[in-house]
């Protein structure tokens, strides 16, 4: 069966500090993938989303960065965060339809 | 992003009650999706609709892919305290997902 995970499930960071968050998915290939943030239980905003390895489109000018270094391992990062970066951040995979993982709640101090 | 126009954005419903949402677009899509969200996690597939006048139920769930391929809409027969969440429809055509507002729901006991 498929599954996706996210982690970590929470982060606190300072402004100004890196970001990684991780997303893998297993019991399937060549998954599209997709990162989005979510503010205020509402809204999902496409970040970034990918259909192959080392293939990343991005939607929305920002300083997050993605990347797809395996076929089932979707990354996204920053170098220095910013306040406005805090938010629910939830990846997804596509087979014949779109799941998502259990999400990363990121909060900027 | 385009974003779907997805009503009402709330409802406080009676346990036992039925309940209603739907979801319009300006754009032909050529799959329908109905999510569930839980605080704090991430939004849980309900039900996809792949073809025009599609009607398919998932338990007390029933929705419907419009004839036209620009609106859906989502039905909760005999509501139930554990319905509460926040529901999101979500239309997709090539490689992109469009998200509705939300719904959110409240079951009184």
């Amino acid at each position: 069966s498929q599954t996706i995970h996210q982690w970590p499930a929470t982060l606190v960071q300072p402004v100004g500090s890196p970001l990684s968050l991780e997303c893998t998915v297993e019991g399937t290939s060549n998954p599209n993938l997709y990162w989005y943030r979510q503010a205020a239980g509402r809204g999902l905003q496409l970040l970034f989303y990918s259909v192959g390895i080392g293939q990343i489109s991005s939607e929305v000018p920002q300083n997050l960065s993605a990347s797809r270094p395996q076929d089932r391992q979707f990354i996204l990062s920053s170098k220095k965060l910013l306040l406005s970066d805090s938010g629910f951040y939830l990846c997804a995979y596509t087979t014949d339809t779109q799941y998502f993982g259990p999400g990363t709640r990121l909060t900027v101090l | 992003g385009q974003q779907l126009n997805q009503s009402p954005q709330s409802m406080f419903i009676q346990e036992g009650e039925d309940v209603s949402m739907n979801c319009t677009s300006s754009s032909i899509f050529n799959t329908w999706l109905w999510y569930e969200q839980d605080p704090g996690e991430g939004p849980v597939l309900l039900i996809a609709l792949y073809k025009a006048g599609e009607l398919t139920s998932n338990g007390r769930l029933t929705a419907q892919f419009g004839i036209t391929r620009k609106d859906s809409f989502l039905n909760i027969s005999a509501s139930i305290p554990s319905d509460v969440g926040i529901y999101f429809c979500a239309g997709h055509t090539g490689n992109q997902f469009y998200f509705g507002t939300g719904t959110s729901l409240t079951v009184i006991p």
